[in-house]
């Protein structure tokens, strides 16, 4: 079974300034899939960045990267010069490679950008 | 291209009455999925599909049935809907081989 864990519920950050968001996860497969997701607070859900186990590189999406360290188990989401509008719901996700990429989602955390 | 949409955006439901939500992708997705949000938490899934004819429970899939006729369309049912499935449902969809997941809107579903 899979599972992943964000401890922080929620987060406040001043504009401009970087910022990390925890994830860590729990799986018995080889091969799987480390996803981020966001949730402004109009409800959708907008892909961020992909992360596969076996990818050597951390994942980077513009001002999004993943720092994936294997031996820890852990994720984390760097949004580097925060803006007003990355306050929203943060949700880290997993899958298995093979197969239906069934995910599963951790319990999110609430990013706020203060101006 | 309209990607994965969801009917209807929000409803009301009473404790009993059934219902079906929609979802149709254009996208000719193999993989499909219905999700559900509890409030302050994260997804789990309900049902999904990897193909037309074929379908498989998820996590939490008590109280619903799903079909898959059509590679497009992935219907998901409520019978005799009770208050403790109040809560957004996401339909999904994903390309075989592929790694990124298209939502729809979400249902906002009210039951009581």
């Amino acid at each position: 079974a899979q599972k992943i864990t964000q401890t922080q519920p929620g987060m406040f950050v001043q504009e401009k300034e970087a910022v990390t968001l925890d994830c860590t996860y729990d799986t018995s497969d080889q091969s799987y899939g480390l996803f981020w997701y966001k949730q402004p607070s109009s409800g959708e859900m907008i892909f961020l960045i992909y992360q596969g186990s076996y990818d050597e590189q951390n994942a980077t999406e513009g001002r999004y990267s993943l720092n994936f360290q294997k031996a820890r188990k852990s994720a984390n989401l760097v949004i580097s010069a925060s803006q007003l509008g990355d306050s929203a719901m943060y949700f880290c996700a997993m899958s298995a490679v093979q197969g239906a990429q069934k995910l599963v989602f951790g319990q999110g955390t609430r990013l706020t950008i203060n101006p | 291209n309209a990607g994965v949409t969801q009917t209807p955006k929000f409803r009301i439901l009473k404790i009993g009455q059934s219902m079906t939500l929609q979802c149709t992708q254009d996208m000719n997705h193999n993989y499909m999925y219905w999700y559900r949000q509890d409030p302050g938490m994260g997804l789990k899934l309900i049902y999904y599909s990897v193909g037309a004819g074929i379908t498989d429970k998820g996590e939490v899939p008590n109280g619903y049935n799903v079909s898959r006729s059509t590679t497009e369309d992935f219907p998901l049912r409520l019978e005799l809907a009770a208050p403790s499935q109040t809560s957004v449902y996401f339909c999904a969809s994903v390309a075989q081989g592929d790694t990124e997941a298209f939502f729809g809107q979400g249902t906002r579903l009210t039951v009581v």
